[in-house]
């Protein structure tokens, strides 16, 4: 079975605070991450993807990636109200497999 | 980009009906997903086709579930008898071959409610 965990939260942070998410997973030939996120009611969109070691940014988001450590992390610097949200975490062996999910983690950001 | 089209949004029928979800990927993508996402379970994979193939089907719960994609624009989900474990959210997903940077495109789902 490869396991793709996350804290299930909630995750409450204040507004303007960082965010920090959370995901470990348990197949070791994964090579592509990726971060999505899931709105009440709506479909999972796409915010950021990683493939090597080390952080990527995109504008208030960082994505973080240890393979050795078998860890990635979603950085939301000053958050906003409209980041609450579920982040889901996705793993896959490669760009051309199914992406294994996470249960996703509910965030909170309060005004 | 009309995007990837789920039909119906909502299904609600009893127990032991057939149900039939279907799904439009966006024009290009040659590869096609079907999830389910319940709160004890997440978002799980039950099957998904590159070039109208069947690749991996594992995830298909039992033998009541079954899928086709008879061409590369089309695609049906069908569960025979419905059960209420069923009950779900359905998402058909498409994504454009296997570039590592191309992205999952979801629909808006099928919300599956058996009774």
């Amino acid at each position: 079975q490869k396991e793709v965990e996350q804290n299930s939260g909630p995750l409450s942070v204040p507004e303007g605070a960082i965010a920090s998410l959370n995901c470990t997973y348990s197949d070791r030939v994964s090579q592509s991450f990726f971060w999505y996120r899931q709105y009440s009611g709506k479909s999972p969109e796409l915010i950021m993807s990683i493939y090597s070691n080390g952080d990527k940014e995109d504008g208030r988001f960082t994505a973080q990636l240890n393979k050795a450590s078998q860890y990635v992390s979603l950085l939301i610097r000053d958050s906003q109200p409209s980041d609450s949200a579920t982040y889901l975490c996705a793993v896959a062996p490669n760009s051309g497999y199914a992406l294994n999910f996470g249960k996703g983690t509910s965030l909170l950001v309060t005004p | 980009d009309a995007g990837v089209i789920q039909s119906p949004r909502h299904e609600v029928t009893e127990m032991g009906q057939e149900v039939t979800l279907r799904c439009k990927p966006i024009s290009g993508h040659n590869s096609l997903f079907w999830y389910r996402q319940t709160m004890m379970r997440g978002l799980e994979l039950l099957i998904y086709f590159n070039n109208n193939v069947p690749i991996d089907d594992s995830g298909m719960p039992e033998d009541r579930f079954s899928a086709k994609m008879p061409n590369a624009s089309f695609s049906t989900l069908k569960i025979q008898p419905s059960e209420p474990r069923d009950s779900a959210v359905y998402f058909c997903a498409s994504r454009s071959g296997g570039a590592a940077d191309s992205p999952l495109h979801f629909g808006n789902g099928t919300r599956l409610t058996v009774t």
